[in-house]
C-alpha cells in the first residue's frame, strides 16, 4: 500500500510569506494528487486535483506541482484565512481505495 | 448549490450499530462516485468506504472490512453507512464526500457527523 509522507509537521510563517508544502509518496505514483485545506471546526475544501490544476473558487496564490513521488503545494504570499492544516490525497489501484497524507499544520508566525 | 448532509450520529456503546445517512442535493447524484472518510478527534483523514455511482464497485478500508457496510438509493439522493460491532476507535466525525469526475479528488464534503464509541 502506498503511504503518503507530508513535512514538514508544522509551518510557522507571517503573513506574506511563500509557504511549500511536501508530500512525498512511498513509491512511484501517478500525477492524480489532491491537496485540501481545513480550518478548524470545518470539512476539508479541495485545494489542487490532478497535482497541479486550481478547484473551483480556488485563488491564484495556490499553486501545486510534482511527479513522481515528490509533490509541493505552494501558497505564493500567505493571507491570514490561509493558516489551517493541509492534507494531501491519491488513489490508489491495489487495494482500490485512497490514502492521505498525515497533514500539515500552517501557523501564523 | 451542491450540498451533503450528513445524520445519525451519537452515542453507542462499544459493540453497537449505528447508520449514518448523507443527504445529496444540487447535482446528480446518481452519476457520481461516493465516499465516507472520518476523521479521529485531533487527528487526520482517513477514508473509509466507497459506492460507485451504480453500487457495483465497493470498496472498504481495512479497518472496517467486515463491520461497515456502505450503500446508496439513487432514486432518494442519498448514501449510507451501516456500521455494526463498533469499537472505540471508530469515535470520529464521519464526512460524505463526492468523487469528482477525474475520479481521483473529493470536490464536495458535508459538514460532517460525529460519532462517539463510549461505554
Amino acid at each position: 500500500e502506498i503511504l503518503l509522507t507530508q513535512s514538514p509537521a508544522t509551518l510557522s510563517l507571517s503573513p506574506g510569506e511563500r509557504a511549500t508544502l511536501s508530500c512525498r509518496a512511498s513509491q512511484r505514483v501517478s500525477s492524480y494528487l489532491a491537496w485540501y485545506q481545513q480550518k478548524p471546526g470545518q470539512a476539508p475544501r479541495l485545494l489542487i486535483y490532478d497535482a497541479s490544476n486550481r478547484a473551483a473558487g480556488i485563488p491564484a496564490r495556490f499553486s501545486g506541482s510534482g511527479s513522481g513521488t515528490d509533490f509541493t503545494l505552494t501558497i505564493s504570499s500567505l493571507e491570514p484565512e490561509d493558516f489551517a492544516v493541509y492534507y494531501c490525497q491519491l488513489r490508489h489501484n491495489w487495494p482500490p481505495g485512497y490514502t492521505f497524507g498525515q497533514g500539515t499544520k500552517l501557523l501564523i508566525k | 448549490e451542491v450540498q451533503l448532509v450528513e445524520s445519525g450520529g451519537g452515542l453507542v456503546k462499544p459493540g453497537g450499530s449505528l447508520r449514518l445517512s448523507c443527504a445529496a442535493s444540487g447535482f446528480t447524484f446518481s452519476s457520481y462516485t461516493m465516499n465516507w472518510v472520518r476523521q479521529a478527534p485531533g487527528k487526520g483523514l482517513e477514508w473509509v468506504s466507497s459506492i460507485s455511482s451504480s453500487s457495483s464497485n465497493i470498496y472498504y478500508a481495512d479497518s472496517v472490512k467486515g463491520r461497515f457496510t456502505i450503500s446508496r438509493d439513487n432514486a432518494k439522493n442519498s448514501l449510507y453507512l451501516q456500521m455494526n460491532n463498533l469499537r472505540g476507535e471508530d469515535t470520529a466525525v464521519y464526512y460524505c464526500t463526492r468523487v469528482d469526475e477525474t475520479g481521483y479528488s473529493f470536490d464536495c464534503w458535508g459538514q460532517g457527523t460525529l460519532v462517539k464509541v463510549s461505554s
